[in-house]
């Protein structure tokens, strides 16, 4: 069975400052994609980015970028100039095509103002 | 335009009372999902219908019954509730055109309390 593992259960972050959370995953396929989704405290489950497996180039989404190292399993979540608005639960999730996504524990994300 | 919707978004009842929780996507997906984020905030697949089929349900009790009247559609109905019940319910839908992890949206969740 898949596995995802979120090794920091909270993270604190100077406002303005870069933090990267962590994930790495267990898998036996070669075909998957990952997610992480931001979930504050209005309870809404976001989605934040999301990689391919094949594709060996990072994804981006403006201030949010990957760090995938498909070798390693790793699947880390930078986000640069935090703003008060990034405080929120970070999951990372893993999907490969068996109609679910396999979620981490989570990492609470604090912004410092 | 809400584009995964959940009703009623608290729900408070007693031990042993039967209620259903509704879920609607205007997203024209084929798939949809029921979580259930515990105390803890873990994120755990209850269900999962396809095109109305059942795909997958996990180890959950019988008292969970969903019911997909249509692919836009996808409500949970809990029987004989139990203090342990208490969470909150998430629903999304994707699109899974190679079922190879699609991105799945969520809908506002469902906070069921128990007493």
């Amino acid at each position: 069975a898949q596995t995802v593992t979120q090794s920091q259960p909270e993270m604190s972050v100077q406002e303005a400052e870069t933090v990267t959370l962590s994930c790495t995953y267990d898998t036996s396929e070669s075909d998957y994609y990952l997610f992480w989704y931001k979930q504050p405290p209005s309870r809404q489950m976001i989605l934040v980015i999301r990689q391919e497996a094949y594709k060996q180039q990072n994804a981006t989404e403006n201030r949010f970028s990957v760090n995938f190292q498909k070798a390693a399993k790793s699947f880390s979540l930078k986000i640069s100039d935090s703003q008060l608005g990034d405080a929120a639960m970070y999951f990372c999730a893993y999907g490969a095509g068996s109609y679910q996504l396999t979620f981490g524990k989570g990492t609470k994300l604090s912004v410092i103002p | 335009d809400t584009a995964v919707s959940q009703t009623p978004k608290y729900l408070v009842t007693q031990m042993g009372n039967d209620k259903s929780i509704k879920c609607e996507q205007n997203l024209g997906h084929d798939t949809m999902y029921w979580y259930k984020q515990d105390s803890k905030k873990f994120l755990k697949i209850m269900f999962s219908y396809n095109n109305k089929e059942l795909i997958i349900n996990e180890t959950v009790p019988n008292r969970f019954s969903p019911k997909s009247p249509d692919k836009a559609h996808l409500n949970l109905h809990i029987n004989s509730l139990e203090l342990g019940d208490s969470a909150v319910y998430f629903c999304a839908s994707s699109q899974p055109r190679g079922t190879r992890g699609e991105t799945q949206y969520f809908g506002p969740g469902t906070r069921l309390l128990v007493l």
